[in-house]
């Protein structure tokens, strides 16, 4: 089965700071992307970053980095200079191409607060 | 830019009852989901589509059924309704093709009583 886990229900960074998300998954395919998706108290959900499976290099997006340990199954989100507006939930989710099809696939999230 | 457009934005079922809920997008995607959100339980996948005609079930589809008659739609029933269903639900869509970004439509929150 594939599975996303993110083992930190709940985190809280000051602002400025920097914070690690931490995620992990399990999947027995070799092609397949890793996203980092936002959601903030108006639902809305807001794609982050993603990482190609294949890629070595680490994916950046402005403050936004991640840590892809493909061998070890691990995608973690690193957010530096902390703001305000960070505050929200993570998911890490994974998108599956098997025989054509794709899923798309979420952690259970995590509910980052930033604190002035 | 419409995007993913899903209606409505509110309900309250009362047990047994059958709704629709619906989504539309505005794309062209061929991908299409159905998933359900529960306080700390993340996004579940109920159904998905890779195209007009074309379903699959996800994790939980008890309770639930779609169809896909177009690209654009894909509608989600609730036959029966149980408490157990009262969520929030997310349709999103993509374009396909490893690594493209899903778009997400605002939610329904569902209640049922």
């Amino acid at each position: 089965a594939q599975t996303v886990t993110q083992s930190q229900p709940e985190m809280s960074v000051q602002e400025a700071e920097t914070v690690t998300l931490s995620c992990t998954y399990d999947t027995s395919e070799s092609n397949y992307y890793l996203f980092w998706y936002k959601q903030p108290p108006s639902r809305q959900m807001i794609l982050v970053i993603r990482q190609e499976a294949y890629k070595q290099q680490n994916a950046t997006e402005n403050r936004f980095s991640v840590n892809f340990q493909k061998a070890a199954k691990s995608f973690s989100l690193k957010i530096s200079d902390s703001q305000l507006g960070d505050t929200a939930m993570y998911f890490c989710a994974f998108i599956l191409t098997q025989g054509g099809s794709e899923k798309l696939v979420f952690g259970k999230g995590t509910k980052l607060t930033v604190n002035p | 830019n419409a995007g993913v457009t899903q209606t409505p934005k509110f309900r309250i079922l009362k047990i047994g009852q059958s709704m629709t809920l619906q989504c539309a997008q505005d794309m062209n995607h061929n991908y299409m989901y159905w998933y359900r959100q529960d306080p700390g339980m993340g996004l579940k996948l109920i159904y998905y589509s890779v195209g007009a005609g074309i379903t699959d079930k996800g994790e939980v589809p008890n309770g639930y059924n779609v169809s896909r008659s177009t690209t654009e739609d894909f509608p989600l029933r609730l036959e029966l309704a149980a408490p157990s269903q009262t969520s929030v639900y997310f349709c999103a869509s993509t374009r396909g093709g490893v690594g493209t970004e899903a778009f997400f439509g605002q939610g329904t929150r569902l209640t049922v009583v």
